[in-house]
Formats: C-alpha cells, structure tokens, sequence
C-alpha cells in the first residue's frame, strides 16, 4: 500500500515569497491533516479535513497561510507571504476514520522549508 | 486543553542498555495514547499505541502501558541498539469530537557502541 505522499520535500525561498506544498493521502483515507514541525518541537496541528470540508483550523495563521482539499482527496497548503518563523517542516497525514481516538494516523516524510 | 509532557533529551545510552522514556498528559476523558519514532531525514511513524486503561502496546521490543491513575505513558525497550537512535514523540488523542494528534516535544535518543 503506497503511503502519504508530499512534495516537494525541500524548498529555499525568501522571506515575503510564496509557497506551496502538495499532499497525496493514502487511498481511502478520509480524515488529511497538515502539522508544522519546528526544529526542535513536537508536531503542531495546523488544519484538519474531513472529506472535502474543514473540521479544524484553529491553529492555522489564516493571514498568510491557507488550504485546500479538493474532491476530497489532494490537498495543498500554500503560505503567502512567508516569514523567517514559517521555517519548518511541514507534515502531511491522513487517517482512514474521523471521529474518536485510536485511530492510527499516517505520516509523509515532510517537505523542509527555508525561508531566509 | 489536552497536552503531553516528555522528558527533555538528548538522552545517551550504550547499546544493550534501558530505555526509559518518560510520558505524562492531562486530558479530559479517556484518550488514546501513542508513541512515534522520527528516524534522521524521515516522517513520523507509529511505534506503538494504547486506546484504553491498562493496555500495554507494544512493538520491535518496545512497550509502554496505559496508566490512567497516574496519567502516564512511559516508553521502555530492555536493550537498545544503534539502530534505535532516533527523536520518539508521545502523542494523544482525544475520546471525542474529531480524531487529532496532540504531540509532546519529543526526546532525542543516541544509542553509541
């Protein structure tokens, strides 16, 4: 079974600049979330879809970040403009069900971001 | 809100030693707990896991028990190898609403020969 895939999986650009990943989940999987590793830190959830339609966005810095998940498969998350703290590795995940806990989750090797 | 607590890191063991990492979280109800191994320039990925009370997961001769009384998920292994040195992350979640992970900081782990 192919895994979560993301691209790409390093990217250098400038402070102000734009950005934007992409996510490919595991086939059948409902649930994409998208996390911000910071060097050093634990994930931090930045946006949850279930389908097609956010569940959770709380944490996501709606003034330069944003989403989107169409028909409820791909998903690209898109920073504009970027500033140095956006430095990070962005993980996508994808979970087969939504509600309730014990529910594995499935992680991609992450796309590295450089703003400098 | 709901949150973990790990041990700081890094921490450093000769091969065939034991591993203990610790794992405290508050939550309201009755989560889910897990641990997730990050190997250099690699995703996240599922160690193991705990979905109630008393459950004891384990995995590649990891383990860790569910202990509701004293709200901890500590990570054990009898014996490390090189091969186990990585940054392990204690995650939980949540018995209600939508499925979502909440991280600790993560532990860093170098096992030397």
């Amino acid at each position: 079974e192919a895994g979560v895939a993301q691209s790409p999986r390093y990217k250098i650009i400038e402070k102000r600049q734009s950005v934007a990943f992409w996510c490919n989940p595991i086939s059948g999987h409902a649930t994409l979330y998208w996390y911000q590793q910071i060097l050093g830190q634990g994930p931090k959830l930045l946006i949850q879809f279930q389908n097609n339609g956010v569940v959770d966005d709380s944490q996501l810095p709606k003034d330069r970040f944003s989403a989107e998940r169409l028909k409820g498969v791909d998903s690209t998350l898109k920073i504009q403009p970027a500033k140095l703290e956006d430095s990070a590795v962005y993980l996508c995940a994808s979970s087969l069900h939504d509600r309730g806990g014990g529910n594995t989750i499935y992680f991609g090797e992450g796309s590295w971001l450089t703003v400098v | 809100g709901n949150s973990v607590t790990q041990m700081e890191g890094p921490v450093t063991l000769s091969e065939e030693a034991f591993l203990t990492i610790n794992c405290t979280y508050t939550a309201t109800g009755y989560p889910s707990l897990f641990w997730y191994v990050q190997y250099p320039g690699e995703g996240l990925q599922l160690l193991l896991k705990a979905t109630k009370a008393d459950d004891k997961g384990s995995n590649k001769g990891f383990e860790a028990t569910y202990r509701k009384e004293t709200t901890s998920f500590h990570l054990e292994k009898g014996s490390v190898q090189v091969s186990d040195s990585a940054v392990y992350f204690c995650a939980l979640s949540g018995s209600g609403g939508y499925n979502k992970l909440i991280f600790g900081a993560g532990t860093r782990l170098a096992v030397h020969p």
